[in-house]
């Protein structure tokens, strides 16, 4: 089945310094490629995501970055803000199947 | 609309008691999964299903049943409760076609003791 690594796992950054998550998977066949933001006791909120069709979305300070052929996307965070302090996951979605990533906690400071 | 409705939100077993959590959803999905959330860990597929009437064993489906017996509804049952099943618990549905989004429950906080 398919398998997604992502790094880091914490990540400290500056209040409006920039983010970078990273992610691999293993299967060349997913084609869906979501984004999720999850407070503590929420359940994961979709912020982005990308098809395997296109190289790069972007949507306000959020970006997605997917190379097909490394089998790797990332994503990008921009003038971050206290309240982008959060866990985010990356996913691959194959067949209507969605494996996860291990999450990144971002921690954002003022 | 409600989207994704799970029942309940909160529950304590005992080691060997059974429960079940329900998911409702009124999009008219035809795909519906169960995760599982161990903290500091991403969500693990249960179970999951393509439609109604049908069932699948995801990543992690041991001591766990499903059933989906209406479209709307996709039951996960514990028959015999341990502590290693102590998560939280989403479930998600999607849809057919160019429906790529995935809408998540608000999930069931389970504790087994």
């Amino acid at each position: 089945g398919e398998n997604v690594e992502q790094h880091p796992s914490t990540l400290s950054v500056q209040e409006g310094d920039s983010a970078v998550i990273k992610c691999t998977y293993s299967d060349s066949a997913s084609n869906y490629f979501p984004w999720y933001k999850q407070e503590l006791g929420k359940r994961p909120q979709l912020i982005i995501d990308i098809r395997s069709n296109v190289g790069e979305k972007k949507d306000q300070r959020i970006a997605v970055t997917l190379n097909k052929t490394a089998k790797h996307f990332s994503l990008h965070i921009t003038e971050t803000q206290p309240e982008d302090s959060a866990v985010y996951f990356c996913a691959a979605s194959k067949s209507n199947m969605l494996t996860f990533g291990g999450g990144t906690r971002l921690m954002v400071k003022p | 609309n409600a989207g994704v409705t799970q029942t309940p939100k909160f529950r304590v077993l005992k080691t060997g008691q059974s429960m079940t959590l329900l998911c409702a959803q009124d999009m008219n999905h035809e795909y519906m999964y169960w995760y599982r959330q161990d903290p500091g860990m991403g969500l693990r597929l249960i179970h999951y299903s393509v439609g109604e009437g049908t069932t699948a064993k995801g990543e992690v489906p041991d001591g766990y049943n499903v059933s989906r017996l209406k479209k709307q509804n996709f039951l996960l049952g514990l028959e015999s409760a341990a502590p290693s099943q102590t998560s939280v618990y989403f479930c998600a549905s999607k849809g057919t076609g160019g429906q790529f989004g995935y809408t998540f429950g608000s999930g069931t906080r389970l504790t087994v003791v």
